[in-house]
């Protein structure tokens, strides 16, 4: 089945430093998923960051890039500088274009980020 | 437009217990899921409607839960009898449907813990 992987599970960064959050993707069907970042602030639900449809196209929002790289399978979330509101949860997903977007989307396991000053 | 909302925010049940989770999903879209979301297991599926109609069911977690979809605005997940394993977040889900990238949008949960 499709799977999502996010290697670290928590990482902490000083204000004003960059941050990069790996994500690795598996996806079961012969055409290229669509892939997601979610964000979970603290006290609120689960929400879209930024989404990118097509191989080789980057995604962008609050000063988040990813870069969907198929060679690599990868769609790595970096910011160049992080402030103290960007402490959350972040989630990579894919939604399996295949598979009729069926079961929804599959979620890596998270990466707690706590930005402190 | 509402978002997704899911009622209750919290609950606290006694091992045993039948608890009923409620969700209204996005007006108009046709599609609704239930997740699961532990910190070990991540978010799991648990089932997945598409107007109305029961598309996947969970697998596991067919003999103690059970999801419907009373209309198109309105699903409840039943966990009958509850165990303290089932202490998580349950997380509701819509999107508009066939068609679109697949973006969900989610309700801000409802927190299960048992005792």
């Amino acid at each position: 089945g499709d799977s999502v992987t996010q290697t670290e599970g928590q990482v902490t960064v000083s204000e004003s430093k960059s941050l990069i959050i790996n994500c690795t993707y598996s996806a079961t069907s012969i055409a290229y998923p669509n892939l997601f970042w979610y964000v979970r602030y603290p006290g609120e639900g689960l929400q879209l960051l930024l989404k990118v449809i097509t191989a080789g196209q980057k995604g962008s929002s609050r000063g988040f890039e990813a870069t969907y790289n198929k060679e690599t399978t990868s769609f790595h979330l970096q910011k160049a500088s992080v402030q103290e509101s960007d402490s959350a949860v972040y989630y990579c997903a894919l939604s399996d274009r295949g598979n009729n977007y069926a079961q929804g989307l599959t979620f890596g396991l998270g990466t707690r980020v706590s930005v402190f000053p | 437009d509402a978002g997704v909302t899911q009622t209750p925010r919290h609950e606290v049940a006694e091992k045993g217990q039948t608890i009923i989770l409620k969700c209204e999903p996005v007006s108009g879209h046709n599609d609704l899921f239930w997740y699961r979301q532990t910190k070990i297991q991540g978010l799991e599926l648990l089932s997945y409607f598409r107007s109305k109609s029961l598309m996947e069911d969970g697998g596991a977690f067919k003999d103690r839960f059970k999801a419907e979809m009373l209309n198109s605005s309105f699903s409840t997940l039943k966990i009958q009898p509850t165990e303290p394993k089932d202490s998580a977040v349950y997380l509701c889900a819509s999107r508009q449907g066939q068609g679109d990238t697949g973006q969900l949008y989610f309700g801000e949960g409802s927190k299960l813990t048992v005792l």
